[in-house]
This record gives C-alpha cells, sequence and structure tokens, in this order.
C-alpha cells in the first residue's frame, strides 16, 4: 500500500543552517504530497503542499519538489531560525486510500 | 475562522473505563477524519466521514472504537473498555471540496489510559 519513509531524527543545526529532511514515498497512480509541522504543544500545521510532478510547494522559506522519477519530496531551507524548531512530517494522498498516509515524523531543534 | 477544536485536550483513564472524545470540525467541512498517534510516531487513520456518512472505518484497531457524527458536523470517538495501548494522542481532521486533499487538524486530545 501506500507509504512514506522519511529522514530519522532528531536533527540539530545551529541558527543559520543549511536544512534537508529527506523523505521518499511508494504510491500507486499519482499522489499529492505534502509537509506539515508540529511546533510543540501544538497540533499539526500544512506547511506545503505540491499536487503534481515537478510541482515545488513554498512557504516561510520552506521548499519541497515533487520529484517523480525519485518519488521523494525533501524539504529544504536554506537558513535556519530558533523558531523553526518543530516536528515535522511529510505526508501523502492518493487517490486510492481516503486517508493521509505520514511518515514518522522528524524532530528538528535549532540552537542560536 | 476558527480551526478545528477537540476536547478535551488531555484525558486521563482508568483501564476498563469508556472515553469519549469530541471534535468540531470546520464549518461547512465535508469530510472529517480520526487519526492516532502514538508517541514518536505519525498520525495513523482511524475512519474518515463525508457528512454523516461513515464511508471508512478500516483503521480502527477493535470493535471498542467507534465513531459518530450524527448530523454531519461535531463527531465523537469512543473508547470502550480503554486499554493501556490506547493511550496515544488522537487527532481529528476536516477537509472540504475546495482544498483538495488538504486536511486541517485540531489540537488533538491526548489519553493516557493508567
Amino acid at each position: 500500500g501506500d507509504s512514506v519513509t522519511q529522514m530519522e531524527g532528531p536533527v540539530t543545526l545551529s541558527e543559520e543552517a543549511f536544512l534537508t529532511i529527506n523523505c521518499t514515498y511508494t504510491a500507486t497512480g499519482y499522489p499529492s504530497l505534502f509537509w506539515y509541522v508540529q511546533y510543540p504543544g501544538e497540533g499539526l500545521q500544512l506547511l506545503l503542499k505540491a499536487t503534481k510532478a515537478d510541482d515545488k510547494g513554498s512557504n516561510k522559506g520552506f521548499e519541497a519538489t515533487y520529484r517523480k522519477e525519485t518519488t521523494s519530496f525533501h524539504l529544504e531551507k536554506g537558513s535556519v531560525q530558533v523558531s523553526d524548531s518543530a516536528v515535522y512530517f511529510c505526508a501523502l494522498k492518493s487517490g486510492n486510500n481516503n486517508d493521509m498516509r505520514f511518515g514518522a515524523g522528524t524532530r528538528l531543534t535549532v540552537k542560536p | 475562522g476558527a480551526g478545528v477544536s477537540q476536547s478535551p485536550r488531555y484525558k486521563v483513564a482508568k483501564r476498563g473505563q469508556d472515553v469519549a472524545l469530541r471534535c468540531d470540525p470546520i464549518s461547512g467541512h465535508v469530510s472529517l477524519f480520526w487519526y492516532q498517534q502514538a508517541l514518536g510516531q505519525g498520525p495513523e487513520f482511524l475512519t474518515y466521514f463525508q457528512n454523516e456518512a461513515q464511508l471508512d472505518k478500516s483503521g480502527l484497531p477493535s470493535d471498542r472504537f467507534f465513531a459518530e457524527r450524527p448530523e454531519g458536523s461535531v463527531s465523537t470517538l469512543k473508547i470502550q473498555r480503554t486499554q493501556q495501548e490506547d493511550s496515544a494522542v488522537y487527532l481529528c481532521a476536516s477537509s472540504s471540496r475546495d482544498t483538495r486533499y488538504e486536511q486541517y487538524f485540531g489540537p488533538g486530545t491526548r489519553l493516557t489510559v493508567t
């Protein structure tokens, strides 16, 4: 069935460092891909999305490109801030399923 | 506008007790989802409603779990005879036809079974 595999954490970076969190997926058909973020004590928030191959989702300085050839949707940010510390979830939604399939999450800590 | 709300935010139950968790979706959202999130894991699907119809309950782990959405808005997830393995955060999400596949999540209810 459809599934998502994302880079295990935790990830610890210094402020202004470059961030990559890897995400690959397995799906039949053409899923939509998402990154959700969960700040401490809060619910999941949609960070960005891409609905077809080669689309780039972007928000708050984060980017991810839907790569069908490598079945990947890696999250990147050029310069992280302390406020980016959170857990990041990669997810997919395909037409074959009613639900969203999530990765296990990657905890990011950014130190000043 | 108001987002998805859930209550209670925290619930402690003794093993064997029944619990009821409430979800208020975003007004007008047709679709409603329940997920279970174990510590350190991503959310796992439990069940899906379109309006008042429960179209998919394939993720419910046992017949002790029951969900309803009688008027197509508020939903309740009920767990009977709770077990320790039911301890998790229960997330509710809603979506509309206009936001293709995009789901909006509530803050969750953290259930601890002692």
